[in-house]
């Protein structure tokens, strides 16, 4: 297995809050990526990142921030929780931008915003 | 933005059988890849095609890509129950950023 650690796995916040999930790597790799996942909407891409302070929005990005102060840690940031939020939320990892690289994933963080 | 769309959204087949699954994106790739993803967990790759491929082989899985009609396929044969989960394909947009589709929920009856 890929070495992605993501953290917390599980979290239930209150809207409003703010909220950090950490996704950190071991393998060294470029690119980095948050996804959410939701029921009917598959995966969509929130952040990604080409490396250190290197940061681009993905088709879901409004309402959260990232960053990227090393190269194995990759930071997503809800300013302000709300219940729209609440989902399963995916970190991965891959060596090349082109997908002629696969990229491997975390375990992901289950996130209820009450 | 650009979205590789998998058809079926669900399919149910008796172990043994062969599996199918399909699909489609909008704009030119370099490469398309699927992965599998099990109840509760991550995603996991399983296979990437070329653009200049047209069929792959990986154990028993198969999968073809028809550029000019814009389309893959994915072929599980001999299923067993452990292929029940969920599979998406992966294309890139015009910025290479990674996109997947919604998926096809696989459930191998017994």
């Amino acid at each position: 297995d890929a070495g992605i650690t993501q953290s917390p796995r599980h979290k239930v916040t209150e809207t409003g809050t703010p909220v950090t999930l950490r996704c950190h790597q071991t393998e060294n790799h470029r690119y980095m990526y948050w996804y959410r996942q939701d029921p009917g909407h598959g995966l969509r891409l929130i952040h990604y990142s080409y490396g250190v302070k290197d940061t681009d929005k993905g088709e879901v990005s409004d309402g959260y921030s990232v960053s990227r102060s090393k190269t194995e840690d990759f930071l997503l940031t809800l300013e302000s929780a709300t219940s729209s939020q609440t989902s399963v939320y995916f970190c991965a990892i891959g060596a090349g931008r082109l997908l002629g690289n696969t990229i491997y994933f975390g375990e992901g963080s289950w996130l209820t915003v009450v | 933005s650009q979205q590789g769309e998998e058809d079926p959204q669900a399919l149910s087949i008796q172990e043994g059988e062969n599996a199918t699954m399909n699909c489609s994106y909008k704009t030119s790739i370099n490469n398309l890849q699927w992965y599998r993803q099990n109840s509760g967990r991550g995603l996991v790759h399983l296979i990437l095609i070329r653009s200049n491929e047209r069929e792959k082989h990986s154990g028993r899985l198969r999968v073809t890509l028809d550029t000019s009609k814009k389309s893959s396929s994915l072929l599980i044969t001999a299923s067993r129950a452990a292929d029940t989960a969920s599979y998406f394909c992966a294309t890139h947009d015009r910025d290479d950023k990674i996109i997947f589709g919604k998926g096809t929920r696989l459930h191998i009856l017994p």
